[in-house]
């Protein structure tokens, strides 16, 4: 049962472009949600993320938008930009128990941002 | 210091070898991780460490084990490992919502 969706495998823009990457989830129990950064061979990076009492975080070029009632999350990056190419994982979190340790992980959108 | 540190980058070893994967952070991290990550497939987490004690284990076969020796170091010993747990190692720590990552350990069992 895959809790937290990514359902487009891939994506591509131009550079100066805005990208947006969708995630849905199905556990109502998430209250923290992430995106992390991931070049192959390294360890994810993290980039934004947002609590469930908000419904937008911004830092830079970079906005995530929580939509609760429908469990979706987006991550806009305006402009994008080549370095921005890598692969975008959205992960959420609950807050009790040891639900507040593990962090359930989407399966990917790799991020293709051409000159 | 903001890095997760992990070594040794690569790791080639036999079926029959026993190796050690070694993690260490100095954030003043309570919670520390460690997630196997297969090609194409997101991290799956192994185990979770919080204030040096076990707090979760992913159903792990007993060939992993892990060992919080300190607050700032996590060690994962390999025993008898199979060619499919050929993978990427990530080491994470945490001190509230956001998990940082080491860059990983990428092992090989042949």
């Amino acid at each position: 049962d895959q809790q937290v969706k990514q359902n487009s495998p891939s994506l591509s823009v131009q550079e100066g472009r805005i990208s947006i990457l969708n995630c849905d989830y199905t556990n109502s129990m998430f209250d923290y949600f992430l995106w992390y950064k991931k070049y192959p061979a390294e360890g994810p990076t993290f980039l934004i993320s947002i609590s469930s009492i908000k419904d937008k975080n911004e830092d830079g070029r970079f906005t995530v938008f929580l939509n609760k009632s429908a469990k979706h999350l987006s991550l806009h990056i305006v402009p994008s930009q080549p370095g921005d190419s890598a692969v975008y994982f959205c992960a959420a979190k609950g807050n009790s128990g040891g639900s507040n340790y593990k962090l359930t992980f989407g399966k990917g959108t790799l991020l293709t941002v051409n000159p | 210091d903001t890095e997760v540190t992990q070594t040794p980058k690569h790791l080639v070893m036999g079926m029959t070898n026993k190796k050690s994967l070694k993690c260490e952070q100095h954030m003043g991290h309570r919670a520390m991780y460690w997630y196997k990550q297969k090609a194409k497939k997101p991290p799956e987490l192994m185990f979770v460490y919080s204030y040096e004690k076990l707090s979760i284990n992913e159903s792990v076969p007993s060939r992993f084990s892990p060992e919080c020796p300190n607050s700032s170091l996590l060690n994962l010993h390999l025993h008898a490992l199979q060619p499919e747990d050929s993978a990427l190692y990530l080491c994470a720590s945490s001190g509230a919502n956001v998990l940082t990552f080491g860059a990983g350990s990428r092992l090989t069992v042949l």
